[in-house]
């Protein structure tokens, strides 16, 4: 198994421009997330799915956009980067077993507005 | 929302110490996980637990549901364990982590 896969693995955008952080499982989880990192927070949630075709959003959702049309893919969409979103994004799969709920992480993204 | 501290921010040892890596928590949880970043930036999941204590190699996650704390112990610390370890409280079955900042931890050879 690969795992989480993220790409890629660094990006730097204009102001302005938009981009996809692609995110793929291959392990049948149920539950994607995309997270945000930055210096001195914890990650934060910025969209979860619960399974295909369904999405929410998490703490920090806004200038994003996400949907899950497969099991395996949870792309994340910047609609128009701003400096404020550089950032490293790590994508995280899960599955459930008696209530509990491992996560398994991506490599993470590392991205950079100017 | 559940406010996750974790203490010390930041811990330097010397090879062979004990250490102990403290979380703290606010609201009720399903769950909390001890998790391990190395420096290159991978995220890897070293414990889950909703009771009780967790024992990995020279690795000890402890947790106390009504203190609403939990403890991740090394034994015998080695340079290779240097890393940020990070604790996360699972607040709604899978649905929602809240992270706590992280403990960065060097070990001295």
């Amino acid at each position: 198994n690969a795992g989480v896969t993220q790409t890629p693995k660094f990006q730097v955008l204009k102001t302005g421009q938009s981009m996809t952080l692609q995110c793929a499982q291959d392990m049948n989880h149920e539950y994607m997330s995309w997270y945000r990192q930055d210096p001195g927070m914890g990650l934060r949630l910025i969209h979860y799915s619960v399974g295909a075709g369904i999405t929410d959003q998490g703490e920090v959702p806004n200038g994003y956009n996400v949907s899950r049309s497969t099991t395996e893919d949870f792309p994340l969409r910047l609609l128009s980067a701003a400096p404020s979103q550089t950032s490293v994004y790590f994508c995280a799969s899960s599955y459930g077993a008696g209530g509990t709920y491992e996560q398994y992480f991506g490599p993470g993204t590392r991205l950079t507005v100017t | 929302k559940n406010e996750v501290e974790q203490s010390p921010q930041n811990l330097t040892a010397q090879e062979g110490e004990f250490i102990t890596i403290n979380c703290s928590y606010s609201v009720g949880i399903s769950a909390l996980h001890w998790l391990q970043q190395h420096p290159g930036g991978g995220i890897v999941s070293l414990f889950m637990l909703s009771s009780g204590k967790k024992k990995h190699g020279r690795l000890i996650a402890t947790i106390n549901i009504q203190e609403k704390h939990s403890s991740l112990h090394i034994t015998a610390s080695h340079p290779r364990d240097s890393a940020v370890y990070i604790c996360a409280v699972d607040e709604g079955y899978g649905q929602n982590f809240v992270f706590g900042p992280g403990t960065r931890l060097s070990v001295l050879p």
